[in-house]
């Protein structure tokens, strides 16, 4: 069965140093969105691609994050610099059929 | 601004047990409903998902409700089983600008 696909699955970084998260989305899948979930809660959209193009970035702290689908499939979401506050999971969900499918997560320990 | 609650925000029930958690969202202008179960440390898994122009959905023992007027969402689970033991969140698709907003969610316990 088809999945989405992060890594890392952790990451312990030090405050002010850069971190980068993968996602491939499964194959097809036009939609493709981060999210963040701090422990206790739900998600929080940071941003959504329809193919190469942001569709939705208004929850993105654009000063430190970024976020690039450079060829329409997998994605990348950049930190720099890290902050203790940023500690959480970071999911990469895509959909297709109005149904979102989502990865393990990356789980962000800023130390 | 869309709002989603989830209430219980945690629940404890013995096996066997047919339960309700509830979602309820202040917008009803929602494209459609979404539920979902997580496993701790894990990513989220659909369960259900409902469009604004459906009443209900039904998987397994799982059955989803949608009253998009009165902004409420129910998932009935029967005969519950230690394996549901999970967080189960609703998410909601705003119509319009399609942006989707998750419930916090609530974390259940099946008893063995």
């Amino acid at each position: 069965e088809a999945e989405v696909a992060q890594s890392p699955r952790y990451k312990i970084t030090e405050k002010s140093q850069a971190v980068a998260f993968w996602c491939d989305p499964i194959s097809g899948h036009a939609t493709l969105y981060w999210y963040r979930q701090i422990l206790g809660q739900g998600p929080e959209l940071l941003v959504q691609f329809q193919d190469e193009s942001v569709v939705d970035d208004s929850q993105l702290p654009k000063d430190r994050f970024s976020a690039e689908r450079l060829k329409g499939v997998d994605s990348t979401l950049k930190i720099q610099p890290a902050e203790l506050g940023d500690s959480a999971m970071y999911l990469c969900a895509s959909r297709d059929l109005g149904i979102q499918y989502f990865g393990a997560g990356t789980r962000l320990s800023v130390l | 601004k869309q709002e989603v609650t989830q209430i219980p925000a945690a629940l404890s029930v013995p096996e066997g047990e047919n339960l309700v958690l509830n979602c309820s969202f202040t917008d009803s202008a929602i494209y459609n409903l979404q539920w979902f179960r997580q496993d701790p440390g894990k990513g989220l898994t659909s369960l259900l998902l409902i469009q604004s122009s459906q009443r209900e959905q039904t998987s397994g023992r799982l059955n989803a409700s949608l009253d998009k007027s009165s902004g409420r969402s129910t998932l009935y689970i029967a005969a519950s089983q230690p394996g549901d033991s999970a967080t189960y969140l609703c998410a909601v698709r705003e119509a319009g600008g399609f942006k989707t907003i998750f419930g916090a969610g609530t974390r259940l316990f099946v008893k063995a």
